[in-house]
């Protein structure tokens, strides 16, 4: 595709319930990276895959947060027993390589948990 | 002490003034240098980036980088109201680090 996209746009679930997130990067791009942004805060690293691989995954913040980019393409990114402080934007963005170059970002995922 | 630190803003320009945003970062080694507009409800849209010292110049947009200083600035000449939104500034750091560091952001509002 022509961009980043993400899916779903919005998802509301209840405390406690597992969810997916997903990200279809810019054709050609090898570097995905997670991010999520609160309300009045810039966005905050998750996760980076280069290729199929998790080569930084520093910014999750506990192990209930899991991602995967099985053929390098695609990735999806796992909450489970999700909470209400997990309420915010998730945004993925990708970039044609990891050093130096611009990452561009999709429409996010808009999650509230309940 | 953050990372990456933009002017607090709000900022409120006229139409057709310049509008002046301020970053500072605190890793001396950061090597890239992004400015992201973010509309309301939106998602980041990359408008500028800078890996020297100096002025880039695109459009109405100016990006200056100062490392020695540990500076990045944002000029946008000839504001007009579909500038509004908030900016961004995002850091790039060291050779082992790709992800990238935001600030919290400026809001600009250009008045008609």
């Amino acid at each position: 595709g022509a961009g980043v996209s993400q899916t779903p746009s919005n998802k509301v679930t209840e405390k406690g319930k597992y969810v997916e997130l997903r990200c279809d990067p810019i054709s050609g791009h090898t570097a995905l990276y997670w991010y999520r942004q609160s309300l009045g805060q810039g966005p905050e690293f998750l996760i980076y895959f280069q290729g199929t691989g998790a080569a930084d995954d520093s910014g999750l913040p506990n192990d209930r947060f899991f991602a995967v980019r099985p053929e390098g393409s695609v990735s999806t990114l796992k909450i489970q027993r999700t909470e209400r402080g997990d309420s915010a934007v998730y945004l993925c963005a990708s970039s044609l390589h990891d050093r130096n170059t611009e990452a561009f970002f999709g429409q996010g995922t808009r999650l509230t948990v309940v | 002490q953050k990372e990456v630190e933009q002017n607090s803003g709000p900022l409120s320009v006229p139409e057709g003034a310049i509008a002046s945003l301020n970053c500072t970062y605190s890793d001396r080694v950061s090597q890239s240098f992004f400015w992201y507009r973010q509309y309301s409800g939106k998602s980041p849209e990359l408008i500028m980036s800078i890996y020297s010292n100096g002025d880039k110049e695109d459009g109405r947009f100016t990006a200056q980088l100062n490392k020695a200083s540990q500076y990045v600035s944002l000029l946008i000449r000839d504001s007009q109201p579909s500038d509004s939104a908030t900016y961004l500034c995002a850091v790039n750091g060291a050779s082992n680090d790709y992800k990238l560091s935001f600030g919290a952001g400026t809001t600009v509002t250009v008045r008609a």
